[in-house]
């Protein structure tokens, strides 16, 4: 059973052009989440996707930053005009349902992906 | 709003001695609690995790109690080793929310 795939794994990127980062969720998991770890940083939350469907960006900034999970394909976090800010590492994350009610779990494990680390020059 | 707070570091342990790091939380619910470990260059592993107070989970020598009375989840090792150098985050989760400490840099010397 594969795990949270996240790529590409390394990315550079010039100020001003675009970043387009994919997450594939482990099988079976229809909820992902993004979080970015700047340099030196713990993880913050950006976006909670399922598919088709945002249900939390509070974490995302208002500019330049979308996310999408779309019916069929991987979720891409897509950075517009990036600056040297964005460098980071963008995490993807995936977690399961419960099967009979659909409704979240929290004690159910959220599983990373190995990151994808952005660096803007 | 939710959050959690940990040990700062870095920490530096020579090979087999007891590691500690603290961490507590502030939550308006009963979250379920986690503590994920990062080696360098990769990505989130899942350590252990507790969903209720009193509750200890355990992994690779690891363990960690949920004291509810205390908003607590400090994670223990008896006797580190050097392949036991990473960082280290507690996070607590709140329906779908998973929220991080800063991280606690850990490194064991031979």
């Amino acid at each position: 059973n594969a795990g949270v795939m996240q790529n590409p794994r390394h990315l550079v990127r010039r100020r001003g052009q675009e970043a387009r980062l994919r997450c594939s969720p482990m099988k079976g998991h229809s909820h992902v989440y993004w979080y970015r770890q700047l340099p030196e940083e713990g993880l913050k939350f950006m976006v909670y996707l399922q598919k088709e469907n945002i249900i939390d960006e509070s974490g995302m900034p208002k500019e330049r930053f979308s996310a999408e999970f779309p019916k069929e394909g991987p979720s891409i976090l897509r950075i517009q005009q990036v600056v040297r800010g964005d460098s980071a590492a963008y995490f993807c994350a995936s977690t399961s349902m419960d099967p009979g009610t659909g409704a979240v779990v929290s004690g159910n494990t959220i599983y990373f992906g190995e990151g994808s680390w952005l660096t803007v020059v | 709003g939710d959050s959690v707070t940990q040990m700062e570091g870095p920490v530096t342990l020579s090979e087999e001695a007891f590691l500690t790091i603290n961490c507590t939380y502030t939550a308006t619910g009963y979250p379920s609690l986690f503590w994920y470990v990062q080696y360098p260059g990769e990505g989130l592993q899942l350590l252990l995790k507790a969903t209720k107070a009193d509750d200890k989970g355990s992994n690779k020598g690891f363990e960690a109690t949920y004291r509810k009375e205390t908003t607590s989840f400090h994670l223990e090792k008896g006797s580190v080793q050097v392949s036991d150098s990473a960082v280290y985050f507690c996070a607590l989760r709140l329906d779908y929310k998973l929220s991080f400490g800063a991280g606690t840099t850990v490194t064991v010397r031979a």
